[in-house]
């Protein structure tokens, strides 16, 4: 199983609000500024959305957002368009000795 | 533009080693890290490790230790990531990704992804 826990799957209408949550542990996403959130579409490689936790780089629309509290981080994408299906994934830097980048399991998203 | 054109598909035998490449352009190869990230078939995304493309100062999970090795070319701008002792479950896609230092988990751009097919 995944180090960082996500829903599997969630779901809304163009133009409504939704949310992904990412939740670790102190090790993790409570205890870093250092988590990112990855849009992948079928067949293509991920693609940067959200970086330490709130930023978002040039060209991504405004209309992603990100947020953490404690252990838990979430992104948010208002005005759902039909393009923003696809499978996101979060990402932590980790105090684990065996690992530096811990991954949640991805959850998709789908535009009814 | 940042670009990573990595090498194409490769098929291999259990217990062989496969080599994949990541050739960068657009910006100062030697002013960003690399990190490769793979993807089994349906499943999500695994760290495997991080290069320093400065230095070659490298760190990899450890459940790889062993097997894995990273190293990179400066003359070329190429990175490459090297697998051993090619078990079943190493089929993936594997992707490498620019790394900004002090931005550990900020994989800016990425390549299109290497499929490595581990059959006998």
């Amino acid at each position: 199983q995944s180090a960082l826990t996500q829903p599997a799957s969630v779901s809304g209408s163009p133009g409504q609000s939704i949310t992904i949550s990412c939740t670790g542990t102190s090790s993790d996403v409570g205890g870093y500024n250092y988590v990112s959130w990855y849009q992948q579409h079928p067949g293509k490689a991920p693609k940067l959305m959200i970086y330490d936790v709130s930023n978002r780089p040039s060209g991504v629309s405004n209309r992603f957002s990100g947020s953490k509290s404690g252990n838990t981080a979430s992104l948010t994408i208002s005005g759902l368009q039909a393009e923003d299906e696809a499978d996101y994934y979060c990402s932590s830097y980790t105090s684990s000795s065996t690992l530096h980048v811990v991954f949640g399991g991805g959850t998709k998203l789908t535009v009814l | 533009q940042v670009q990573l054109v990595q090498s194409g598909a490769e098929v291999k035998k259990p217990g062989a080693s496969v080599k994949v490449s990541c050739k960068a352009s657009g910006y100062t190869f030697t002013s960003y890290g690399i990190s490769w990230v793979r993807q089994a078939p349906g499943q999500g995304l695994e760290w495997m490790g991080w290069i320093s493309a400065y230095n070659g100062n490298t760190n990899y999970a450890q459940k790889l230790q062993g097997r894995v090795t990273m190293t990179t070319d400066t003359s070329t701008s190429t990175a490459y990531m090297e697998l051993r002792s090619l078990r079943s479950d190493d089929t993936a896609v594997y992707y490498c990704a620019r790394v900004p230092y002090g931005e550990p988990i900020n994989f800016d751009y990425w390549g299109q992804g290497t499929l490595v097919t581990v059959s006998s």
